[in-house]
């Protein structure tokens, strides 16, 4: 009965390569979003979205893209992987008043 | 100034002190306050909402201060389980997107025995 999910949870790649991560809710909220939390521990903010818009930090380079098959599901696709995005990324969720975060996934680019 | 600032730590408490830090934050039109808590190889979770006439949750005390753009967590009678880095969140004009919210780089507590 995990409220959000994750997979995979770990994820080792070469650079260059496409991958993706999954991401789901069942908590019934509207929006969801992906954060990048690199080294350092800084959580940054990816993307939000709910069923009507998508909104995208600027400072996310075009390679990262979100794609969201249903509500409960928000998925982040990376092309052309580089060294620099080795990092935790959380999925989460929210209603409104707070988030909800998936466990993780560590990415690591070779 | 960055838009959310919080000073790093490591802070040393021993149990059952007291320990408050704080989170300041640039823009005025801010809406909406968090705390979140967050263990090391963890996600952050949720610890309480900050509202404008301050609110209190068992050991935690969660204040806002408008005129000075920050908010503070206190906590009491500090135990060793509340080792952990505490993230202030700041919801702007915008609302909840992407384009309004920001943590800050979190405040990295230690409890010793």
């Amino acid at each position: 009965d995990t409220a959000v999910s994750q997979t995979p949870k770990y994820l080792v790649t070469q650079m260059g390569n496409d991958k993706s991560i999954k991401c789901e809710q069942n908590l019934g909220h509207d929006t969801m979003y992906w954060y990048k939390q690199d080294s350092k521990k800084f959580l940054k903010i990816m993307f939000s979205y709910n069923n009507k818009e998508l909104i995208i930090n600027e400072t996310v380079p075009n390679r990262f893209s979100p794609k969201s098959p249903d509500k409960a599901h928000l998925n982040l696709h990376i092309n052309s992987l580089e060294l620099g995005d080795s990092a935790v990324y959380f999925c989460a969720s929210s209603a409104g008043r707070g988030q909800f975060f998936g466990p993780g996934t560590r990415l690591t680019v070779l | 100034r960055k838009e959310v600032e919080q000073d790093p730590g490591p802070f040393n408490v021993p149990e059952g002190a007291t320990v408050a830090f704080n989170c300041t934050y640039s823009n005025s039109a801010s809406q909406s306050f968090f705390w979140y808590r967050q263990d090391c190889r963890k996600e952050p979770k949720l610890l309480m909402s900050v509202y404008s006439s301050g609110n209190e949750d068992g050991r935690f005390t969660a204040q806002l201060n408008r005129a000075s753009q920050y908010i503070s967590l206190l906590i009491r009678d500090s135990k060793l389980s509340d080792s952990a880095t505490y993230l202030c969140v700041v919801i702007g004009y915008s609302g909840g997107g992407a384009d309004g919210l920001t943590f800050g780089k979190g405040t990295h507590l230690i409890i010793q025995p």
